[in-house]
């Protein structure tokens, strides 16, 4: 079935530098991506939505600037973090949809990514 | 606007008990409903769906109903097994787009 691969699964980083998260379709071709971030006992939170060739789509009170996306193709999308601080802590999950499925066919995730900021 | 509310957890019971997962939902129009499974180190798989009122999702076991009338689609299992301990996320998805709003997820501990 679709797969998609993200990269890495844990990455720790000192406070003020910048990581950079890979999300890869393997086996499709995904013009769109979505990236959520998971806090501790809370819910996915939709934070982007990663268009091929333009410009992503950001949710209310997510900072464009400080996590830049950028789907450079029809199989990657990539979040970096940027100054990254303790508070940008989390889970971050990319997700897509194949979409040569059939109706409502449902988005496949990654496998997540553990940020810790110290 | 479009929210999930699903039951706390962590939900622990006893191999072969019978399980139940609430969840309700706040939407505008008619939107697809989901749950998803988040095993240990893993990341989330779609475990059953149901697009429209009435219909029943079931995979592996669990069960799900759309009702529209009490904005329910609560998560059934008639015997658990421990490799069934997992976190569970009840999710909508408004037919228009393809964003997927997720409840909070309820974690389930199966003890042998």
């Amino acid at each position: 079935g679709a797969v998609v691969s993200q990269h890495p699964s844990r990455v720790i980083c000192k406070s003020g530098t910048s990581v950079k998260i890979e999300c890869r379709s393997l086996d499709f071709q995904a013009t769109t991506m979505f990236w959520y971030r998971q806090f501790p006992k809370k819910s996915l939170m939709l934070m982007a939505t990663s268009n091929e060739g333009s410009k992503a789509t950001y949710e209310q009170g997510v900072e464009k600037d400080k996590f830049l996306i950028n789907h450079a193709s029809l199989t990657l999308s990539t979040l970096t973090v940027t100054s990254a601080h303790p508070e940008d802590s989390s889970f971050y999950i990319c997700s897509a949809r194949d979409p040569s499925g059939v109706n409502n066919s449902p988005l496949h995730f990654g496998n997540g990514t553990r940020l810790t900021v110290t | 606007g479009n929210s999930v509310t699903q039951m706390e957890g962590p939900v622990t019971l006893s191999e072969e008990a019978f399980l139940t997962i609430n969840c309700t939902y706040t939407a505008t129009g008619y939107p697809s409903l989901f749950w998803y499974v988040q095993y240990p180190g893993e990341g989330l798989q779609l475990l059953l769906k149901a697009t429209k009122a009435d219909d029943k999702g079931s995979n592996k076991g669990f069960e799900a109903t759309y009702r529209k009338e009490t904005t329910s689609f609560h998560l059934e299992k008639g015997s658990v097994q421990v490799s069934d301990s997992a976190v569970y996320f009840c999710a909508l998805s408004d037919g228009g787009n393809d964003k997927i709003i997720f409840g909070k997820g309820t974690r389930l501990h199966i003890l042998p």
